[in-house]
């Protein structure tokens, strides 16, 4: 059973639009969840993490969480060419980390 | 400085060969790890570490054999690969290898073929 599902996309949004990307984790013990970009042929980057249950917010970047709903999402806001990547939804437990497969994420000009 | 570093960035053996992976943080970080990614899938925890003790080990084949000489390196030793096991070879570090609330910081990677 997957420990992290995400849709695998791709999704396509228009410049300055909003995009959304979901996730949703099935061990109910995780604490702490955290979303990564990561560009074809480079290394994931860290760019939210969420603790506590609600938003949090970075620049145009918002986490929401829900732990009863065991649902993780992101918000990207005034979404750029630059976004273009693939999201990865990470769910920390006792520090094993588990991925997501990842949503591909396209912003067309 | 929030860097992992990894070298080399690239490597190609052979079956038969024995290299070695180096990873390096000077974040003061105390838990470091292996994972390993293939085309288009997520990346997979291989080992972990945490104050320089092997804490898991993700079931890995004994062909890779990790290493922690101290705080700061983390070595990942290879022998007698398959060529299956081409792949992105991730070093990251988190700060306290406890459980919970530890952000987890990725090195650039090394690009593995086995031929």
């Amino acid at each position: 059973q997957k420990e992290v599902e995400q849709n695998s996309g791709p999704l396509s949004v228009p410049e300055g639009a909003i995009a959304s990307l979901n996730c949703t984790y099935s061990d109910r013990g995780s604490q702490s969840f955290f979303w990564y970009r990561q560009y074809s042929g480079k290394s994931p980057e860290l760019i939210m993490f969420i603790y506590s249950n609600g938003d949090k917010e970075d620049g145009r970047f918002t986490a929401q969480l829900n732990k009863a709903s065991q649902y993780v999402s992101l918000l990207i806001r005034d979404s750029q060419p630059s976004d273009s990547a693939t999201y990865l939804c990470a769910v920390e437990n006792f520090n094993k980390f588990y991925f997501g497969s990842g949503t591909k994420l396209n912003v067309k000009p | 400085d929030t860097e992992v570093t990894q070298t080399p960035k690239h490597l190609v053996m052979g079956m038969t060969n024995k290299k070695s992976l180096k990873c390096e943080q000077h974040m003061g970080h105390r838990a470091m790890y292996w994972y390993k990614q293939k085309a288009k899938k997520p990346p997979e925890l291989m080992f972990v570490y945490s104050y320089e003790k092997l804490s898991i080990n993700e079931s890995v084949p004994s062909r890779f054999s990790p290493e922690c000489p101290n705080s700061s390196l983390l070595n990942l030793h290879l022998h007698a690969l398959q060529p299956e096991d081409s792949a992105l070879y991730l070093c990251a570090s988190s700060r306290s290898g406890t459980s919970g609330f530890d952000e987890q910081f990725f090195g650039p990677g090394t690009r593995l073929t086995v031929l």
